[in-house]
């Protein structure tokens, strides 16, 4: 039962451009949620968060949403550039539990 | 600070013997995962510590599976014996809470 989704396993957008990555979760006890990026050959860095209690959190180019009545979140990056070529992984905590991961987004900046 | 240290990055093995994979955590982290990532599940927990305690393994696929952390500085995972399927790269993280993980690199373990 995966948990944490994204639906997406790829992405391509033009630099400079906008890039949206989404993910839907199903469980309604997750009060914390985080976005990790992966470069190859690297292990994942966390990259963004945002509580249960707020609807959007902005860090300089990335900025994340949370929709808990659709159960639903997105990374927005603006304005894409190529170093943001990775892949994504939505992931959501209840609480002091552990953390579910989605399967990842690639995503990948054209120049 | 050195981060999380894995070895070895890669292992070649055939299937049926042993292998053991390593991990030291960061320095003062208290909990400790171990993550298996593959095309169609991407990265799904295996086991976590929480000081030096097993907490949860429910995802460790079969009894082949065992991990051990002897102490709050190293964690060993071990496959035995080990099979074509569980070729994957298999990463540890370690955290002071939860939700903020600090990967290792991983080891790209291929099982022939």
């Amino acid at each position: 039962d995966q948990q944490v989704k994204q639906n997406s396993p790829s992405l391509s957008v033009q630099e400079g451009r906008i890039s949206i990555l989404n993910c839907d979760y199903t469980n309604s006890m997750f009060d914390y949620f985080l976005w990790y990026k992966k470069y190859p050959a690297e292990g994942p860095t966390f990259l963004i968060s945002i509580s249960s209690i707020k609807d959007k959190n902005e860090d300089g180019r990335f900025t994340v949403f949370l929709n808990k009545s659709a159960k639903h979140l997105s990374l927005h990056i603006v304005p894409s550039q190529p170093g943001d070529s990775a892949v994504y992984f939505c992931a959501a905590v209840p609480g002091n539990e552990k953390l579910t991961f989605g399967t990842g987004t690639r995503l990948t900046i054209i120049p | 600070d050195a981060g999380v240290i894995q070895s070895p990055r890669h292992e070649v093995t055939e299937m049926g013997q042993e292998v053991t994979l390593r991990c030291k955590p960061i320095s003062g982290h208290n909990s400790l995962f171990w993550y298996r990532q593959t095309m169609m599940r991407g990265l799904e927990l295996l086991i976590y510590f929480n000081n030096n305690v097993p907490i949860d393994d429910s995802g460790m696929p079969e009894d082949r599976f065992s991990a051990k952390m002897p102490n709050a500085s190293f964690s060993t995972l071990k496959i035995q014996p080990s099979e074509p399927r569980d070729s994957a790269v298999y990463f540890c993280a370690s955290s002071l809470f939860a939700g903020l993980l600090f990967f290792g690199s991983g080891t790209r373990l291929t099982v022939v």
